[in-house]
């Protein structure tokens, strides 16, 4: 079974600097894709960055992207030119590519808490 | 609809009872999942839909969780006989397929507070 790993509870940034949160995964698959999903006190799971295990190119959107080593096995966030609107819980989550259905659900890791400070 | 509604927000109920929580997703979303989260922890799969076809029900914890899908739009989760370790946030997800690298659009949950 996929599991995803956050090995940082909380994390802390200073308003414009940079963080960069962890995420590792175990899977005996080589086709799958990756999330980051973003968690305000809303409650919503908003999509923050996906990757696709079969690209080597790393992901980008806007100030958020990912470094995705894959023979590592690990998938990490990085926010450039942190805004106070950045904090949030941020979950890791990892989909299976092998076909539809259930085995198509999200398996996510358990979160990091990301405060920043003004 | 704009994006996937649940409803209530919030529901307390005592021990025992019965409750229900509604998902309506996206206009022509034909999955739609429902997860758990505990305080403190990752999102639970508890039941996929695929539009008409069964549910995949592999993650329901117990038999007093159920869940319906009516004319594969509106979702309801029941639980019955509700104890404290049901409380958590019920998060629904819907996506237009359910197959290949995409994101789903989630709700912003209902959570449950048995005393």
């Amino acid at each position: 079974a996929q599991t995803v790993t956050q090995s940082q509870p909380e994390m802390s940034v200073q308003e414009a600097e940079t963080v960069t949160l962890s995420c590792t995964y175990d899977t005996s698959e080589s086709d799958y894709y990756l999330f980051w999903y973003k968690q305000p006190p809303s409650r919503q799971m908003i999509l923050v960055i996906r990757q696709e295990a079969y690209k080597q190119q790393n992901a980008t959107e806007n100030r958020f992207s990912v470094n995705f080593q894959k023979a590592a096995k690990s998938f990490s966030l990085k926010i450039s030119d942190s805004q106070l609107g950045d904090a949030a819980m941020y979950f890791c989550a990892y989909r299976s590519g092998l076909g539809g259905g259930s085995q198509g659900n999200l398996i996510f890791g358990k979160g990091t808490k990301l405060s920043v400070k003004p | 609809g704009a994006g996937v509604s649940q409803s209530p927000s919030n529901k307390v109920t005592e021990k025992g009872k019965d409750v229900e929580l509604r998902c309506d997703p996206i206009s022509g979303h034909t999955a739609l999942y429902w997860y758990r989260q505990s305080l403190g922890q990752g999102l639970e799969f508890l039941i996929y839909f695929q539009g008409n076809s069964a549910p995949d029900k592999s993650g329901l914890p117990s038999d007093r969780f159920s869940a319906e899908r009516t004319g594969g739009s509106v979702s309801t989760l029941t639980i019955q006989r509700t104890q404290q370790e049901d409380s958590a946030v019920y998060l629904c997800a819907s996506s237009l397929v359910s197959e290949g690298g995409y994101g789903y659009t989630f709700g912003s949950g209902t959570r449950l507070t048995v005393v």
